[in-house]
């Protein structure tokens, strides 16, 4: 019964570096979102999977942004050559459906670029 | 791009006191979520609002979603140190049909 899992739960990366963020979405939930989310600030849309399809990554800010669900379960966040400006919480958030569903939410990462 | 607004920002309350957050729209809102964000949390359903003229209640919360779909409303009743955190809310955009756009949430702090 677990809820949807982050991982890490923090991450520090020098400016330049890659980093990769996980999320294991609840089982069975075809939806599965990215969100950023800066400090005082509201979660920002990053991108939306449908199962392994990405409908929607109209939110990711640059080309060093790029998601993946490739067996349409664990998605994968990378981000290529950090910049201080990336430093947030990112939030994974998976729904039983797509639409109106409630978003559950996991416990985010904290990156922070140096 | 779609925007929902809310105010206040920042709402600090004696415990017992009421507390009221508003959500705006310049244009109509296909349905409204609100979320419940703890410090150092992540944000967590409350309540789904769909109809235009709405009212749900939980306990001690009644959300209100306008009769013309543009703003929504959560009142706190009595507030009490549980409360503490920032409440969003979030609007799925129509075009996309997927993406919920949050607001800037209002946080709440209770003073005990």
């Amino acid at each position: 019964g677990a809820g949807v899992s982050q991982s890490p739960r923090y991450k520090v990366a020098k400016r330049g570096q890659d980093v990769a963020l996980r999320c294991d979405p609840i089982s069975g939930h075809v939806s599965l979102f990215w969100y950023q989310q800066a400090l005082g600030q509201g979660p920002e849309f990053l991108t939306y999977f449908q199962n392994e399809a990405q409908l929607d990554k109209s939110g990711l800010p640059s080309d060093r942004f790029f998601a993946e669900r490739p067996e349409g379960s664990v998605s994968t966040l990378k981000i290529q050559r950090t910049q201080q400006e990336d430093s947030a919480v990112y939030l994974c958030a998976s729904s039983s459906r797509d639409g109106d569903s409630p978003l559950h939410f996991g416990n985010g990462t904290r990156l922070t670029v140096t | 791009g779609q925007q929902v607004m809310q105010i206040p920002q920042y709402q600090h309350v004696q415990e017992g006191e009421d507390f009221t957050t508003y959500c705006n729209s310049s244009t109509t809102l296909s349905n409204i979520q609100w979320y419940k964000q703890r410090p150092g949390g992540h944000p967590v359903f409350l309540i789904q609002l769909v109809k235009s003229g709405e009212v749900k209640k939980q306990k001690r919360l009644t959300f209100q979603f306008g009769e013309a779909k543009k703003n929504s409303s959560l009142h706190i009743t009595a507030t009490q140190t549980t409360d503490v955190g920032t409440y969003f809310c979030a609007d799925t955009e129509e075009t996309s049909g997927s993406r919920l756009t949050f607001g800037e949430g209002t946080q709440l702090t209770v003073n005990p």
